[in-house]
């Protein structure tokens, strides 16, 4: 079946704009996690979807970030006033459930370049 | 607070040559862990993982992890590494509560010389 799949795989954009990053997850999953993964860095956790609700958002950096899944399904994450700062590769993973014992899998990601 | 470290940043083996990635990691209960490989433009993928049982734990691709509780690691093993492994390897750990998220470490990216 298919992945998780994220859209746009790239976004440019200049600093102070706004940007919606999409995730469209594997079907049936109800657990949605958003990371960020620097240059050089490993991935780090933004926020957890449980359905439809933002269950643990405490990774988001500041408030320009904000991520909706308004139907439990597909999630956007939004950027507001974008910083160069914020350049990096966005990963969206889904599992089938909440637990320890539910892999995650991850979507190839969105590159986002603040120029 | 849970972490992740992996010591090395850059690692270069031969192709055919055997391969050993550190994962050392810091958490209070059992660790759920896992290693992932990351390719250029790629997104992760999933090599192994570790919940409990045997702690030489098998994976695809060849790899194989062990499970060390008294040394807290978790090191990432292949005998014959070849040059298609070339990436970018990452260890992460679960938490057990909450959220259940991934903690990574910094990875390690490996070169493999022809």
């Amino acid at each position: 079946g298919a992945g998780v799949s994220q859209t746009p795989s790239n976004k440019v954009t200049e600093k102070g704009k706004y940007v919606e990053l999409r995730c469209d997850p594997i079907s049936g999953h109800t657990a949605l996690y958003w990371y960020r993964q620097s240059l050089g860095q490993g991935p780090e956790f933004l926020i957890y979807f449980q359905g439809t609700g933002a269950a643990d958002d405490s990774g988001l950096p500041n408030d320009r970030f904000f991520a909706v899944r308004p139907e439990g399904s597909v999630s956007t994450l939004k950027i507001q006033r974008t910083e160069r700062g914020d350049s990096a590769v966005y990963l969206c993973a889904s599992s089938l459930g909440s637990s320890t014992y539910n892999e995650q899998f991850f979507g190839p990601g969105t590159r986002l370049t603040v120029l | 607070a849970q972490s992740v470290t992996q010591p090395d940043i850059h690692i270069t083996v031969s192709e055919g040559a055997s391969l050993e990635l550190r994962c050392n990691y810091s958490y209070g209960a059992t660790p759920y862990l896992f290693w992932y490989v990351q390719s250029p433009g790629q997104g992760l993928q999933l090599l192994l993982k570790y919940f409990s049982g045997d702690t030489l734990v098998q994976g695809i691709k060849g790899f194989e992890a062990e499970f060390k509780r008294s040394q807290s690691s978790f090191n990432l093993r292949k005998p014959s590494v070849h040059w298609s492994d070339a990436a970018e390897y990452f260890c992460a750990v679960v938490t057990t509560s909450g959220t259940y998220k991934y903690i990574f470490g910094t990875g390690t990216r490996l070169k493999v010389l022809a």
